[in-house]
């Protein structure tokens, strides 16, 4: 069974772009988390989509948005980028929405870096 | 809210005991443990449920005060393997909250 990808691995954008992360979940898992990972702030939620509709939002700007599509295939989108957007974004998938007993599978990330 | 986590790091000799705490200021259903060794993605541990209880894998267990809003996680005779940035994060009706994570080192 695949695991979660994500794409593309590393990206390289300077300020005031935009930038679209793909994320495919584990075949069947309906629920796709995204995290934003800096070095001292450990994962910072961002937001998750389950059966194609935002379950949940962390506490980001609206630069950041994201969508989830039939296939529960997500992207997540980030506009007008700041240095301070350069981090590790995860995504993660669970079989039904995530709580109190769903466990998260993690993709490895797309490294993003703002000059 | 974020969960707590103590310490922020710790460095043990392989064989050595420790302890990781997780406390919130939130109501939590349960508590998960993720470990992520360095350059890859979270792996999950365990999740705990109810009030009380105790899970174990090995030599790496759990326990979870739900009066308390609190979790530790016990790994016993650590290994090399064990080593790495360890999560808490709290299960609720608003998704999941990540502690600042843990970083164990361990040390031949």
């Amino acid at each position: 069974k695949a695991g979660v990808t994500q794409t593309p691995r590393y990206l390289i954008k300077t300020r005031g772009q935009q930038v679209t992360l793909s994320c495919s979940p584990i075949s069947g898992h309906r629920s796709v988390s995204w995290y934003q990972q800096t070095p001292g702030q450990g994962l910072q939620f961002l937001f998750e989509y389950f059966s194609e509709t935002q379950r949940n939002k962390g506490n980001f700007p609206g630069r950041f948005s994201g969508r989830q599509f039939s296939n529960s295939r997500s992207e997540m989108n980030v506009s007008t980028l700041e240095l301070g957007d350069s981090a590790l974004y995860l995504c993660a998938s669970s079989l039904g929405a995530s709580g109190t007993n769903e466990k998260l599978f993690f993709g490895s990330g797309t490294q993003l870096s703002v000059l | 809210q974020q969960p707590v986590q103590s310490p922020q790091a710790v460095i043990l000799r392989e064989g050595e005991d420790a302890v990781i705490n997780c406390s919130s200021s939130k109501a939590l259903y349960s508590v998960h443990w993720y470990r992520q060794k360095h350059g890859e993605a979270p792996v999950f541990l365990m999740i705990l449920l109810k009030g009380g209880e105790q899970k174990g894998h090995e030599k790496i267990s759990a326990s979870f005060n739900e009066k308390k809003q609190q979790s530790s996680l016990y790994l016993t005779a650590s290994q090399l393997s064990y080593s790495g940035t360890y999560f808490c994060t709290g299960g609720g009706a608003d998704g999941l909250t990540f502690g600042k994570g843990t970083h164990l080192i361990i040390q031949p």
